[in-house]
């Protein structure tokens, strides 16, 4: 199985702020890599697929790098509907999909 | 707009049965993998499964295989979890999501989410 884990668990910013959450996977997954928004009580949404591609609808401040085992997802200037908790997926081992844990992003 | 909606929250009691649903809309549901994802209260997410609606072809999380059947009524567009016999561990959010395959995959959309809750 591939492992993904996510630093930080969580973080305090204040609106603004550039944010930036780093994912990382247990062997390399080339560019596999989705990022996800959850806002409590409501289902995820797709932010960034294929590690650097934005989805359709979302604001630009949300961007995705990285490739190979290392990624991060950035928030250039934090909203006060950015609030939430932030998972990546790989999508290189079919059909075996792995999330990360999670960020929480919260208010400071 | 491409849809996929759920089924209502359910409340069962141990050893029960249970078959919750996912009806998309706005695409064509036979040619998008569905997928099935549990989410236990205050955790994280975990993929449980996925389906071809097409012909059904279906691959298990070997964390889910025997513990769930997921299937799919391709005349109704509706894909289908179910449980033959419920555990209080069962208590989660089910969400279904839409797999979608380019030079990668990611999955979009999402269904807003069933609340199964399994109490004596």
């Amino acid at each position: 199985d591939i492992q993904m884990t996510q630093s930080p668990s969580s973080l305090s910013a204040s609106v603004g702020d550039r944010v930036t959450i780093t994912c990382r996977a247990s062997q390399s997954i080339s560019s596999y890599l989705n990022w996800y928004q959850q806002k409590p009580g409501k289902a995820p949404k797709l932010l960034i697929y294929a590690a650097s591609s934005l989805q359709s609808g979302v604001p630009s401040r949300f961007s995705g790098s990285g490739s190979g085992t290392d990624f991060t997802l950035t928030i250039s200037s934090l909203q006060p509907e950015d609030f939430a908790t932030y998972y990546c997926q790989q999508s290189y081992s079919t059909p075996w999909w792995t999330f990360g844990p999670g960020t929480k992003v919260d208010i400071k | 707009e491409v849809q996929l909606v759920q089924s209502g929250a359910e409340v069962k009691k141990p050893g029960e049965s249970l078959k919750i649903s996912c009806k998309g809309s706005g695409y064509s549901f036979t040619s998008y993998w569905i997928g099935w994802v549990r989410q236990m209260p205050g955790k994280g997410l975990e993929w449980m499964g996925i389906i071809y609606p097409g012909d059904s072809d279906t691959r298990y999380s070997p964390s889910f295989q025997g513990q769930v059947t997921i299937s799919a009524d391709k005349s109704i567009s509706t894909a289908y979890l179910q449980w033959s016999s419920l555990k209080a561990s069962d208590t989660a959010m089910y969400y279904c999501a839409r797999r979608i395959v380019g030079a990668t995959s990611w999955f979009d959309p999402w269904g807003q989410g069933t609340l199964v809750t399994v109490s004596s």
